[in-house]
């Protein structure tokens, strides 16, 4: 079973539309999870952040973690063209030492159409 | 906003040749940490970077790779004798003080052997 799973789309949804994203993972360990997206030839851009189980909200954006169901998900409202881009979750934990490596999901290819 | 740049953005080399990636890190942060993308795959973990020293390696990270911290800015990873399969994409992130602190990518250098 791979580590972290995610669904690389792609996902087409027209202006305005709920967007939902999410990731499983097997690594009980992670405790730090973190959503990126990421625009052709740039580097990742961290968009949420969050720790154990729970829910954090920025704006359009929700993040949500079910550490018992080891499943994550990203929520964006009211979704725009500029949210066009791959979204990667990524996921972290500590092993008492200094193991804070991020494990990546492959990435979803999400485009928002006008 | 505080940013992690990358030189060059771009790198051809030659098969068997030595290459020298560039990463100037946020400049309060402590914990460094090289990555790296082949084309259609997950970003994956090289390495990270604490009190000047490796804290953590991957299996890719064998004795063809190494890194410093050359001064108080800059932090590079050394690929000798590159071959084919080191064609990637090599992002740098670093992170502050707690090293759970979330992750922050520069927009990486596209490694391109030949």
């Amino acid at each position: 079973q791979k580590e972290v799973e995610q669904d690389p789309g792609p996902l087409s949804v027209p202006e305005g539309a709920i967007v939902s994203l999410n990731c499983t993972y097997s690594n009980s360990a992670f405790q730090y999870f973190m959503w990126y997206r990421q625009y052709s030839r740039k580097g990742p851009e961290l968009l949420m952040y969050t720790y154990s189980s729970g829910n954090k909200e920025d704006g359009r954006f929700t993040a949500q973690v079910d550490k018992s169901s080891k499943y994550i998900s990203l929520f964006i409202r009211d979704s725009q063209p500029s949210d066009s881009a791959t979204y990667l979750c990524a996921m972290s934990g500590h092993s008492g030492g200094s193991n804070y490596k991020l494990t990546f999901g492959k990435g979803t290819l999400l485009t928002v159409n006008p | 906003e505080p940013e992690v740049t990358q030189t060059p953005s771009h790198q051809v080399t030659q098969m068997g040749q030595e290459v020298i990636l560039r990463c100037v890190p946020i400049s309060n942060h402590l914990y460094f940490y090289w990555y790296r993308q082949i084309l259609g795959q997950k970003v994956e973990f090289l390495v990270s970077f604490y009190n000047n020293e490796i804290s953590e390696k991957s299996e890719i990270f064998d004795d063809q790779f190494s890194v410093e911290r050359p001064d108080g800015s800059n932090f590079t990873l050394k690929i000798r004798s590159t071959k084919l399969e080191d064609s990637a994409m090599y992002f740098c992130a670093s992170t502050g003080q707690g090293g759970n602190q979330p992750q922050h990518f520069g927009d990486g250098t596209r490694l391109s052997i030949l």
